[in-house]
C-alpha cells in the first residue's frame, strides 16, 4: 500500500509559468515532508522541506504548501526554468522511523 | 565535498549469479539507507542502518536479499541468486542521524539488469 501518492506521473509547463506538482498521504502520524528533485543518472537531490507545524515553506522559487486536514502538500515552482526539468519525489516521515516516498511527477518545463 | 559513493553505477549479470552492490556513507553521517527504484512502486526503502546496527529490515524482498555494514563507512546489499525480477536502480543514502527529521542524502544509484 502506497502512503504516499503522486498521482500526476507527468506534467508540462511553459517555461515562466508555475509548475504544481501535488502530494497526498493517508497517514497521519506523518509529521515532516520533503521533496526531492532526481535528474536523470543522477540520485535524488533534497529540495525542500516542512514540518507538520508548519502550513508553508519558501525558499527562493519553491513553495511547499501542506494541507494537514486534507493530507495533502503541493510543491509550487515560480518561475519555471528548464533547468527545473526533472522528476519530483515527496517523502514522508513519522518521527523516529522511516522515510515514505511516492512514485514521483517526471516535471517538463517547455523553453 | 564527498557525497555518498556506489558502486558500480551499472551492473549487467546472468540469472542465478550473487550480486554485490557496495556504499561508502558521507563521513560522520550515522544512518545508512538502501533503496530499489522501479516505475511502479517508486523509492522503496530496503533496509536502514543506525550506528551500523540494522534497524529495520522488512522492506527487504526476499531471503535471497541481505545487507551488511561492517563498520561506518561502508555497506553491502547482496542478491544471491538473482533473478530478472530484481532489475531495477538501487540507491543508497545516508543522513546525520535517522528519525530526526534530517534529509537524506543520495548517491547516484546502481543500475541492475538481470538477464
Amino acid at each position: 500500500d502506497q502512503q504516499v501518492k503522486q498521482n500526476s506521473p507527468s506534467l508540462s509547463v511553459q517555461e515562466g509559468r508555475i509548475s504544481i506538482l501535488n502530494c497526498d498521504y493517508t497517514n497521519s502520524m506523518f509529521d515532516y515532508f520533503l521533496w526531492y528533485k532526481k535528474y536523470p543518472a543522477e540520485g535524488p537531490t533534497f529540495l525542500i522541506s516542512i514540518s507538520s507545524i508548519k502550513d508553508k515553506n519558501e525558499d527562493g522559487r519553491f513553495t511547499v504548501f501542506l494541507n494537514k486536514s486534507a493530507k495533502h502538500l503541493s510543491l509550487h515552482i515560480v518561475p519555471s526554468q528548464p533547468g527545473d526539468s526533472a522528476v519530483y519525489f515527496c517523502a514522508a516521515n513519522p518521527t523516529g522511523n522511516q522515510f515514505y516516498f511516492g512514485t514521483g511527477t517526471s516535471l517538463t518545463v517547455i523553453p | 565535498d564527498a557525497g555518498v559513493i556506489q558502486s558500480p553505477r551499472h551492473e549487467v549479470t546472468e540469472m542465478g549469479q550473487e550480486v554485490t552492490l557496495r556504499c561508502k556513507p558521507i563521513s560522520g553521517h550515522n544512518s545508512l539507507f538502501w533503496y530499489r527504484q522501479t516505475m511502479m512502486r517508486g523509492l522503496e526503502l530496503l533496509i536502514y542502518f543506525n550506528n551500523n546496527v540494522p534497524i529495520d529490515d522488512s522492506g527487504m524482498p526476499e531471503d535471497r536479499f541481505s545487507a551488511k555494514m561492517p563498520n561506518a563507512s561502508f555497506s553491502t546489499l547482496k542478491i544471491q541468486p538473482s533473478e530478472p525480477r530484481d532489475s531495477a536502480v538501487y540507491f543508497c543514502a545516508s543522513s546525520p542521524s535517522a528519525g530526526f527529521n534530517q534529509p537524506q542524502h543520495f548517491g547516484d544509484g546502481t543500475r541492475l539488469s538481470i538477464l
